[in-house]
This record gives C-alpha cells, structure tokens and sequence, in this order.
C-alpha cells in the first residue's frame, strides 16, 4: 500500500496561533487525501476531503475557516488550525485514497496540543 | 445516518485463546468492509477487507473476517492470539456511492496477556 507521511508528529503552540500539518504521499499519487481527528480512546472522525487542485470537502459540523485544507500537489495536503484553541487539542490524521484499490492508507498522525 | 457499531470496548485474552470482534453496521444497501488496526505508537494498517464474492475473507497476520449481509455484521476473527496482536482494531464502512469516505466503528481495544 502507499506510504504515509505527516509532519510534525509533535506539536505544541499556545492559543491564538496557526498551526499548519502536512500530509505527504511518499510513493503514490493521490487525488483524493481525507483528514481525521482521532480523541483519545474513541474512534475516527472525518473531518474533510482533501481534492488536488480544488476546494475540499467538508463534513458536517467541521469549520472550514477554522482548519484550512490545501492539496497543491498529488504528494502534499496540508491542515492548518487557525486561531487554535485548546479544545482544538487532538490527534489528527490524514490518509490517502488508493482509487484503484479503493482503499485508504493512514498516515502515522499528529498529536496537537493547545495551551 | 449509518453507524458502525464494535461491541467490545476493550477485551483482554491470554496468548493463544481466540480471538472474535464484533462489527455491525446499519446501512442496508452496498457496503464495502474493512478492518484495520492501530498497534501502539503506529499509524492504522489495513488487516482486511470485503468488496464482494466469498464472504469469509482472510487478511494478514492470521485474521479473518466474515461478512453477513442478513446480520449487518462484519466480525474478525483469529484461532490463536499472540501478545504482539496487542492493539486497537477499528472496522469501518465505505459505501460505494460516496467515494473513498469511511465510517469507522468507535474501535475495541485488544490485551493479549502473555
């Protein structure tokens, strides 16, 4: 399956400022890139639909002025947590999405912190 | 809206007992099923997955899984245990309709003691 990378794994920031993630296809062209966000203990939730070349898509309930998603590239989508809070504190997740195969690959996550 | 369902929250086995999760979900037309697990300090891998045909489906690692559409159910399943399967196991559903986008099950988080 495609190989998976975000960057940082790691992040700290205090409240009020951006945070950008970036979500990188290491051996795959992805036209389709999703972003999650995981809370500790619970399961996945889809926070939106990363289109290369065009606007994401949004799932219910998901501020798209306030977690900006750019997919510039068929290797690159960015996250960025505007303005963050520390309700924003949570481990987020991107993954690619193998049409062919049909099938998603995950990506190792992001733990945000938000003091 | 559909839902995945995992039964178990957390089970906790001794190496070599078997080994079933239970996955349900609730849409009623075409669904496409997968397994994945997130081992601790890892990204998800896919164990499995259900597009059609035999519905007893084997994946890595010596799990397997069968699907059974009259009971919405999507369990996993494995003999014998090893204390390296250790992890979340989250199942999820994708309709066919609706692009790459899954739904994932809330997860059961897996203890093998050895």
């Amino acid at each position: 399956g495609a190989v998976v990378s975000q960057h940082p794994s790691r992040v700290i920031c205090k409240s009020g400022t951006s945070v950008k993630i970036e979500c990188r296809s290491l051996d795959f062209q992805a036209t389709t890139m999703f972003w999650y966000r995981q809370f500790p203990k619970q399961s996945l939730m889809l926070m939106a639909t990363s289109n290369e070349g065009s606007k994401a898509t949004y799932e219910q309930g998901v501020e798209k002025d306030k977690f900006l998603i750019n997919h510039a590239s068929l290797t690159l989508s960015t996250l960025t947590v505007t303005s963050a809070h520390p309700e924003d504190s949570s481990f987020y997740i991107c993954s690619v999405w193998d049409r062919d195969a049909d099938t998603q690959y995950f990506g190792p996550g992001t733990r945000l912190t938000v003091l | 809206a559909q839902s995945v369902s995992q039964h178990n929250h957390h089970v906790i086995l001794s190496e070599a007992a078997s080994l079933e999760l239970g996955c349900n979900y609730s849409y009623g037309g075409t669904v496409n099923l997968f397994w994945y697990v997130q081992y601790p300090g890892q990204h998800l891998q896919l164990l499995l997955k259900y597009f059609s045909g035999d519905p007893l489906v084997k994946g890595i690692k010596g799990f397997e899984a069968e699907f059974i559409k009259s009971k919405f159910s999507f369990n996993l399943r494995k003999p014998s245990v090893q204390w390296s399967d250790t992890a979340e196991y989250f199942c999820a559903v994708k309709r066919p309709t609706q692009g790459g986008k899954l739904i994932f099950g809330q997860g059961t988080e897996l203890s093998v003691k050895p």
